[in-house]
């Protein structure tokens, strides 16, 4: 099984909105990721956590909050976020060893109204 | 900083032509990947190549990895409409850290 199963699949929210994006694996992978991927484009790191913790961070806004419970979870907090952040929020997982091949999941379009 | 370049970024092809898609990358790299998305959806996995002279086949395309040359190559064979996507080379900055190519939109046509 090399699912990575992402909630909610769409998301639309207004400016002063909080929410939630939620990522979750069952591969028993340590290394998990977010990337934002706009329309035409390839996908942006965001945040790698490795053995849960923050081990990547590209310098982004800190209207996204990155999070992880366990090794299973990972979510991204959106807060107070612009219309260009709107996008494809695409969660991938990897074992972090040997080929460290990310499995994406299905991803989250997010509309900023 | 290391650069990921593609290309062709556009490719339209007929059924039953053979193509090859180039991906140049400026730093050394343990690793370098072929990602396949089709339009809306998320990115599966193709070949990953470790070693220089590495060459991975799966169906109707093939990929190579020359290291010195810092130049992988995605060669399609005989296209079918089916291998219509965008495909995406990726290279590890550092472990965990994957940076992609720009993509190339093909379009195979009957």
């Amino acid at each position: 099984d090399t699912e990575v199963t992402q909630t909610p699949k769409h998301l639309v929210m207004g400016m002063t909105n909080k929410k939630s994006l939620k990522c979750e694996q069952h591969m028993g992978h340590r290394a998990m990721y977010w990337y934002k991927q706009k329309a035409k484009k390839p996908p942006e790191l965001m945040f790698v956590y490795s053995y849960e913790k923050l081990s990547i961070n590209e310098s982004v806004p800190s209207r996204f909050s990155p999070e992880c419970p366990n090794s299973s979870l990972l979510n991204l907090h959106l807060h107070a976020l612009q219309p260009e952040d709107s996008a494809l929020y695409l969660c991938a997982s990897s074992d972090d060893r040997g080929l460290n091949i990310q499995y994406f999941g299905a991803g989250t379009r997010l509309s900023v109204l | 900083e290391l650069k990921v370049e593609q290309n062709p970024l556009f490719l339209s092809m007929q059924e039953g032509k053979n193509y090859t898609i180039y991906c140049n990358y400026s730093t050394t790299s343990d690793r370098l990947y072929w990602y396949r998305q089709d339009p809306g959806k998320s990115l599966e996995s193709l070949f990953v190549l470790l070693s220089n002279g590495a060459v991975k086949q799966e169906g109707r395309l093939m990929a190579s990895l020359d290291t010195k040359a810092r130049l992988s190559t995605l060669h399609i064979t005989a296209a079918v409409h089916d291998l219509s996507a965008t495909y995406f080379c990726a290279v590890d900055r550092v472990p965990n850290d994957m940076r992609f190519g720009a993509g190339t939109r093909l379009t195979v046509k009957p």
